[in-house]
């Protein structure tokens, strides 16, 4: 079973300011991590995904997450807020190919993150 | 690349009527995915197909709920009847799974989805 916790609902920065967006899961199998993007009316656009190999995994628009996997986190960083940053950002674990359970995608419950002028 | 299409963006339906929304997956694409969106409860996946069979559809709500694939280009999920607590946006996915071995999935490709109000 697999389960993912956003922590902040709503996050609110200034342009300019770091953003930090935190996600912790938990997976009985290695897990495949992602990061979507949600802006109004639209469907989710994948950001990143961790898979295997460098746990530091770069993404579109200047966005990053590192997976740590003693911490079972995958936060989305990224160094300087942009005002069309502003969109719900969503978290989701996958199994691997382990018992062929890969395509079930568990997302959390999304973080709005606002971005001030 | 036109992207996963969804139709209609919007609609607006009385209680007990029949709803039809529709899907046509990005081409090339293997497997289908049919998710539910709302405040409440998030985005809940509904039912997979992979190569238009049904694999998954334990996350159909109950039996109002059917969804089909009859070709690789097309799937609909029907309700019928609706009910209030239908309302939510139901979006449609797309990714490809290579055929053999345990080759990685590609990432999921969302529609725009469809805003279901059921009055």
């Amino acid at each position: 079973a697999q389960s993912v916790t956003q922590l902040g609902s709503h996050v609110s920065v200034s342009e300019g300011a770091l953003v930090l967006l935190r996600c912790n899961y938990s997976s009985s199998v290695p897990p495949y991590l992602f990061w979507y993007v949600q802006y109004p009316n639209q469907g989710l656009q994948l950001l990143l995904k961790y898979t295997t190999g460098a746990t530091l995994v770069k993404g579109i628009n200047g966005f990053e997450a590192e997976f740590k996997k003693s911490e079972t986190s995958f936060h989305l960083t990224k160094p300087s807020a942009h005002m069309s940053d502003a969109a719900e950002y969503f978290c989701a674990v996958s199994g691997t190919n382990s018992g062929g359970s890969n395509y079930k995608l568990t997302f959390g419950k999304g973080t709005l993150l606002t971005v001030n002028p | 690349d036109a992207g996963v299409i969804q139709s209609p963006r919007h609609e607006v339906t009385e209680m007990g009527q029949e709803v039809t929304l529709r899907c046509k997956p990005i081409s090339g694409h293997n497997s289908l995915f049919w998710y539910r969106q709302t405040m409440m409860r998030g985005l809940e996946l509904l039912i997979y197909f992979n190569n238009n069979v049904p694999i998954d559809d334990s996350g159909m709500p109950e039996d109002r709920f059917s969804a089909k694939m009859p070709n690789a280009s097309f799937s609909t999920l029907k309700i019928q009847p609706s009910e209030p607590r239908d309302s939510a946006v139901y979006f449609c996915a797309s990714s490809h799974k290579p055929l053999l071995g345990a080759g990685e999935r590609s990432p999921l490709h969302f529609g725009n989805g469809t805003r279901l109000t059921v009055t």
